[in-house]
């Protein structure tokens, strides 16, 4: 079956940029999106097609795709931006989420 | 805004049958995609299948020879059973809305937990 590995973790000082990364066999040739889940809630969409933005997303989110990594990207990264991050794409017709990452804001 | 709101029991035996509803507002289910999702404690999503408005579904593999998805638009509602569960079933569910043509879950339940325990 189709995986999609995430870092256990990453940790960021506020302002600074975290990368999330999001590793899957020819990933870039399938979309990729991403969801951010604070504690006790559920997730939240913040980006699709690997880069687009849904409204309400600050600008501040912003996502890549190619070869066999996805990547997250906060920059400017705010407190409330401390949550877990999970990738999904699709391998024919089931959505795979990733491992999840917990970002930290320092 | 859409709105889905997953009901059931909170606590389900061994081998017996999960049952789960999820109510939408605010939009139609004859159209669009609607799906179940499930997240163990402390652990990662896992789709569970999908529904489509015209009655067709998809299942995750691992979980397709215990799974039924059904829906039923009078009432605005689509609904989960999983036979023969066990503790590892344990999970908060949730329902949410499918955009299968860019392929993200839009809307998402609050969720609700169901545990499996004698």
């Amino acid at each position: 079956s189709y995986e999609l590995t995430q870092p256990p973790s990453v940790s960021v000082s506020p302002g600074q940029t975290a990368s999330i990364t999001c590793s899957g066999d020819k990933l870039g040739d399938k979309y990729a999106c991403w969801y951010q889940q604070k504690p006790g809630q559920s997730p939240v969409v913040v980006m699709y097609e690997d880069s687009r933005r849904p409204s309400g997303i600050p600008e501040r989110f912003s996502g890549s795709n190619s070869g066999n990594t996805a990547t997250l990207t906060i920059s400017g990264t705010q407190a409330m931006d401390e949550a877990a991050y999970y990738c999904q794409a699709w391998d024919s017709s089931t959505a795979v989420f990733g491992t999840g990452t917990k970002v930290t804001v320092l | 805004q859409v709105q889905l709101q997953e009901s059931g029991p909170g606590l389900v035996k061994p081998s017996e049958t999960l049952s789960l509803t999820c109510t939408v507002s605010d939009d139609s289910i004859s159209s669009y995609y609607w799906s179940w999702i499930r997240q163990p404690p402390g652990k990662g999503l896992e789709l569970i299948g999908y529904i489509h408005y015209s009655g067709s579904t998809n299942y995750n593999p691992s979980l397709k020879s215990r799974v039924a998805i059904s829906m039923d638009t009078s009432k605005n509602q689509f609904s989960l059973k999983l036979s023969s569960v066990t503790a590892a079933d344990t999970a908060v569910y949730y329902c949410a809305k499918l955009i299968r043509s860019s392929g993200y879950f839009d809307y998402w339940g609050q969720g609700t937990l169901v545990t499996v325990s004698s």
